[in-house]
This record gives C-alpha cells, structure tokens and sequence, in this order.
C-alpha cells in the first residue's frame, strides 16, 4: 500500500483535459514539494512536473501541476493518443525521512 | 549531456547479497547540487523509493528496507552503488539509479536493469 494515494485509471477523450489526484497528509504533501512523473510502457520514468508547478525544460505548457493542503494534482489539457501512460505522484516524507511514490495512475486516451 | 547507466547481474540466488552500480557521464557526482539515487519498480507494479546519497556520503533510505540496504558513492570513478542483502523473490524488479533533485526527487533517470531473484 503506498503513502500516497492516486485513482488507479482515468480516461479521456483526445483534446480533452484530465486531472489525476495524488493524497497524501500532512508530513509528506502538506509540508513537502510535490513532483510528477510519466512513464511510457517499457521505459524509465520521465520528470514531468516538479516542486508543484514547475516543468522541465522540453515538458510542453499542456502538462500543469497544483497543490492544496495535502492533495495534488496533475492536469493534461488537449489530450493526445501518445499521452497514454501511467503516471506518478511522488514527495518526500518527512516522518519517514525518506521519498514516497503514489500508487500510480492508468491514462487511456480513448 | 547526463547519462545515468545501470550494471550488475541480472539474476540472484535467494539469501544472496544484490550489488548494482551506476555509472556518471555528462556530469560530475560530486557536484554539490544533487543526490544520487535509486528507485525500484517490481513487474507491472509501482515505484519503490530505496534511497539517496550525497557525494560527501550522507545518505536517506527507505525505512521497510534500511536494515538490507547499502547505498555508496565513488567520486574517483563517478560512480554509486547499492547492496541489498537477503534478497528474496518479493526484491525482483527493474532497478532504477537517478540523479536527484534534493534528497529525493528523480530529475534524470538510469535505462533500469531488471534483477531476477531465483535459484
């Protein structure tokens, strides 16, 4: 069972928006930066969104992440059939001492 | 460019002690601005966070595997390696090594290596 809590599917139509969820409490997403993650069938995961909000460099403005209280959220607007993946939340724990991922979430493009 | 490549067996006997290393190129493990780590994911599951280590050594792990789990660092050859001992068939996975953003967060990631543990 993860630390963090993410739905395990979403789906949506292309060029529509989804949001996937990520809970958590207050020692890790309430008090700690919040990343997020993309991961293709067969690859290494990739850094979409790190300290809440912020993308890397080459991460299109289509991928945007929000934090409130001990919950986050990654929000993919103008959905493409090559945004299907699983997707991560991921903190740092600060009782754990250590970093926590969230269960990760199934994106269908449908 | 950074590139972050994992090397070790593919293949472990239970009981036995797991040593991967992670080679640096593009970039310098003792630079003072990032942690090193590593990150494990068992087939068709989840991300495991193991741990990190700062070039001057201070490291984090994760508590459900601190007892079994060694995290070094090498600067002359800009490289880091991890020991997991006892291993058992629940530790086989693709083990990822990163460089970390912080003490935690995955900014560049290692090919993964999958790790089979079976006698």
């Amino acid at each position: 069972q993860s630390v963090l809590t993410q739905p395990p599917s979403v789906s949506a139509a292309p060029g529509q928006k989804v949001t996937i969820s990520c809970s958590g409490s207050s020692s890790n997403i309430g008090n700690n930066y919040v990343s997020w993650y993309q991961q293709l069938p067969g690859t290494a995961p990739k850094l979409l969104i790190y300290d809440n909000n912020n993308r890397p460099s080459g991460i299109p403005d289509r991928f945007s992440g929000s934090k409130s209280g001990t919950s986050a959220t990654l929000g993919i607007t103008g959905l493409q059939t090559g945004d299907e993946a699983d997707y991560y939340c991921g903190t740092w724990d600060s009782s754990l001492s250590a970093g926590v991922f969230g269960g990760g979430t199934k994106l269908t493009v449908l | 460019q950074l590139q972050l490549q994992e090397s070790g067996p593919g293949l472990v006997k239970p009981s036995e002690t797991l040593s991967l290393t992670c080679t640096v190129s593009g970039g310098s493990i003792s630079s003072r601005s990032y942690y090193w780590g590593w990150i494990r994911q068992p087939p068709g599951k989840g991300l495991e966070w193991i741990g990190s280590i700062y070039y001057s050594g201070s490291t984090y792990y994760n508590p459900s595997l601190k007892s079994r789990v060694t995290i070094s660092v090498d600067t002359s050859k800009n490289q880091f390696s991890l020991k997991l001992s006892s291993m058992t068939a629940a530790d086989t996975a693709v083990y990822y090594c990163a460089r970390l953003l912080g003490r935690w967060c995955p900014t560049a990631w290692g090919q993964g290596t999958l790790v089979t543990v079976s006698s």
